[in-house]
């Protein structure tokens, strides 16, 4: 079975932009979370998805927003980008939303802004 | 104060020694707990998860949890070279999904 594939796997962008990233969950799985990582502030919470809708949040500004399709996968994207967006994206994945599943990485979409 | 603490390391040991990794939690509604391993450059790989007292064995990995004293530990026996990388922990409270909150990792030298 295919794992997490994430989309696109590198991005540059400059300070101001917006960045659209995607993902796509293991099969069957209908939940989806993404995660910021940081040298400074480690792995953080964004907000995750189930059937179509977020049920969590995280601390992070309105900048940041995400969404989910009716297939499970689900985009995020950050408005007017600062130098300090600048991290690995990751979304992880799981069957349903719970505290007894567990949720699969995938392999990330590292962001520089510049 | 942070809610899931580990040290961050190195923690530095011999080929073929037992590595012992400890996180402890702040949040007592916690359920769930998690080990990840990182390898530098690649997303986290899940190792152990662990929802019960006591301990969890899988292969070289033991998990253990200690809801009383809010810690939760993983063991790895024989511990390889390959072993090396970023040890995180995470916990998960129902109230909040599926959101899981990491520790800042460990960070894992075998050296052979």
């Amino acid at each position: 079975k295919a794992g997490v594939t994430q989309t696109p796997r590198y991005l540059i962008k400059t300070r101001g932009q917006q960045v659209t990233l995607s993902c796509s969950p293991i099969s069957g799985h209908r939940s989806v979370s993404w995660y910021q990582q940081t040298p400074g502030q480690g792995l953080q919470f964004l907000f995750e998805y189930f059937s179509e809708t977020q049920r969590n949040k995280g601390n992070f500004p309105g900048r940041f927003s995400g969404r989910q399709f009716s297939n499970s996968r689900s985009e995020m994207n950050v408005s007017t980008l600062e130098l300090g967006d600048s991290a690995l994206y990751l979304c992880a994945s799981s069957w349903v939303a719970g505290s007894t599943d567990t949720q699969y990485f995938g392999p990330g979409t590292r962001l520089t802004v510049l | 104060q942070k809610e899931v603490e580990q040290n961050s390391g190195p923690l530095s040991v011999p080929e073929g020694a037992i590595a012992s990794l400890n996180c402890t939690y702040s949040d007592r509604v916690s359920q769930s707990f998690f080990w990840y391993r990182q390898y530098s450059g690649k997303s986290p790989e899940l190792i152990m998860s662990i929802y019960s007292n006591g301990d969890k064995e899988d292969g070289r990995f033991t998990a253990q949890l200690n809801k009383a004293s809010q810690y939760v530990s993983l063991l790895i026996r024989d511990s390889q070279p390959s072993d090396s990388a970023t040890y995180l922990c995470a916990a998960c409270n129902m109230e909040y999904g599926n959101k899981l909150v990491f520790g800042a990792g460990t960070i894992l030298r075998v050296k052979s």
